[in-house]
């Protein structure tokens, strides 16, 4: 069964600095990875997903992750974060029978 | 246009009371999900419908009920409440096993 371990649960930037939010999965196959945001009291919204080819996948929002086979990483980036980057940060893996697993999220706080 | 809608967005009732969640996507999708987002933000499917048929039943308890009358809709029934059904609940659908789910604004359930 897969599994993703965030090992960040709070992570504090100032306004205009730079972002990584880790994330590792466990799967035997080739993972379908998601990092999803969550805003206070919203749902879940996508910001990218890789499936396969370019390791380096852009989103939405600014954000950009990178796909690592070996280190089993799909690491979330953004160069310079906005206050309305301050929100809850899941990394999922889904296997082919339509299961996803989430980590269990990073918050991030931005200090002005 | 919403995408994924749920009703109620709050609910709050007392145990032993029987409720239920509602779902709609009206983005073709043939595949449906509920998800559980407990006390600590831990996200965790609970079932999945693929063209109105059961495809995941994960470790829930049978007091829980899904029913998918048809593709667009999915419903969660919730018999005799306790005070540990107390959390988020999100509705998700997907086009395909392995395809981006797209989240519901998630309906918070609490028991008193």
């Amino acid at each position: 069964a897969q599994s993703v371990t965030q090992p960040d649960i709070h992570i504090t930037v100032s306004e205009g600095a730079s972002l990584e939010l880790r994330c590792n999965y466990s799967y035997g196959a080739t993972p379908y990875l998601f990092w999803y945001v969550q805003s206070p009291g919203q749902g879940l919204q996508l910001l990218l997903k890789y499936f396969s080819g370019d390791t380096l996948v852009q989103g939405i929002k600014g954000f950009e992750a990178e796909f690592k086979r070996s280190q089993s990483s799909f690491n979330l980036r953004k160069p310079s974060v906005h206050w309305s980057d301050a929100a809850e940060y899941f990394c999922a893996v889904g296997d082919n029978d339509y299961k996803l697993s989430f980590g269990a999220g990073t918050t991030v706080t931005v200090r002005a | 246009d919403t995408a994924v809608s749920q009703t109620p967005k709050y609910l709050v009732t007392q145990m032993g009371n029987d409720k239920s969640i509602k779902c709609e996507q009206n983005l073709g999708h043939d595949t449906m999900y509920w998800y559980k987002q407990d006390s600590k933000k831990f996200l965790k499917i609970m079932f999945s419908y693929n063209n109105k048929e059961l495809i995941i039943n994960e470790t829930v308890p049978n007091r829980f009920s899904p029913k998918s009358p048809d593709k667009a809709h999915l419903n969660l029934h919730i018999n005799s409440l306790e005070l540990g059904d107390s959390a988020v609940y999100f509705c998700a659908s997907s086009q395909g096993e392995t395809d981006t789910q797209y989240f519901g604004p998630g309906t918070r359930l609490t028991v008193l």
